[in-house]
């Protein structure tokens, strides 16, 4: 399987503790995406990378919240402390961005199954 | 900035029937336009884009959108839904810089036999 994957699906957790989810994105993609959706709401966007480069945080990405992409492949989000109010599914996404020809970019991000988090 | 609007959370049809989920977005520069639709405990799949050229567009699933510039619109339909397309349909436009999605509120398409 070539696609986004991430890890791991599902992940319950006691309030105050920390937890980190892993994301790979599709081999020759230098963008990756982290996104949060709660029930009922569309994805929204917490923060991306091109290669290792950190570009744009959302201000939902409070500082308990980190993401790295150490190498310029796979990503982890950190959530330190966590609280009730983060439940919500965390989605990893990668494009393959612009290399200088337009024709290489289609603007389309592909999106892995997601983690499910629940603060208990 | 871009922004997306939904109007309708939910769209209740039935099975046969044709259907239009409505998008509109707002943006200062040009953008990338999306719909993607996300099945009960699963990602999201992307159903068609409009990045240039003509402004019919067609997807997966005999699913299509027309974008409308004047009308800062690209709402998608399908002329006969099925059982199977019952799922949350997201707008979304993209920063061509960036690539970066914002995405609607979605709409719950329901459809019933």
């Amino acid at each position: 399987d070539t696609g986004v994957s991430q890890n791991p699906r599902h992940k319950i957790t006691k309030r105050g503790q920390n937890v980190t989810f892993r994301c790979d994105p599709i081999s020759e993609h230098n963008r990756l995406y982290w996104y949060r959706q709660t029930l009922g709401q569309g994805p929204e966007f917490l923060t991306y990378f091109q290669n290792e480069a950190q570009l744009e945080k959302s201000r939902l990405l409070s500082d308990r919240f980190s993401a790295e992409r150490p190498k310029g492949s796979f990503s982890t989000l950190e959530i330190q402390r966590t609280e009730q109010g983060d439940s919500a599914m965390y989605l990893c996404a990668s494009s393959s961005g612009f290399s200088g020809r337009a024709k290489d970019s289609t603007g389309e991000l592909f999106f892995g199954e997601g983690s499910r988090l629940t603060v208990l | 900035a871009q922004s997306v609007t939904q109007l309708d959370s939910q769209v209740p049809v039935f099975e046969e029937a044709p259907v239009e989920l409505r998008c509109n977005y707002s943006s200062s520069v040009s953008v990338y336009l999306f719909w993607y639709v996300q099945y009960p405990n699963q990602g999201l799949q992307l159903l068609l884009k409009y990045l240039s050229g003509s402004t019919l567009v067609k997807g997966i699933n005999g699913f299509e959108a027309e974008f409308n510039k004047s009308q800062t619109s690209f709402h998608l339909r399908k002329p006969s839904v099925h059982i199977s397309d019952t799922a949350e349909y997201f707008c979304a436009v993209s920063d061509r810089a960036t690539n970066k999605l914002i995405f609607g509120t979605g709409t719950l398409l329901a459809v019933q036999p």
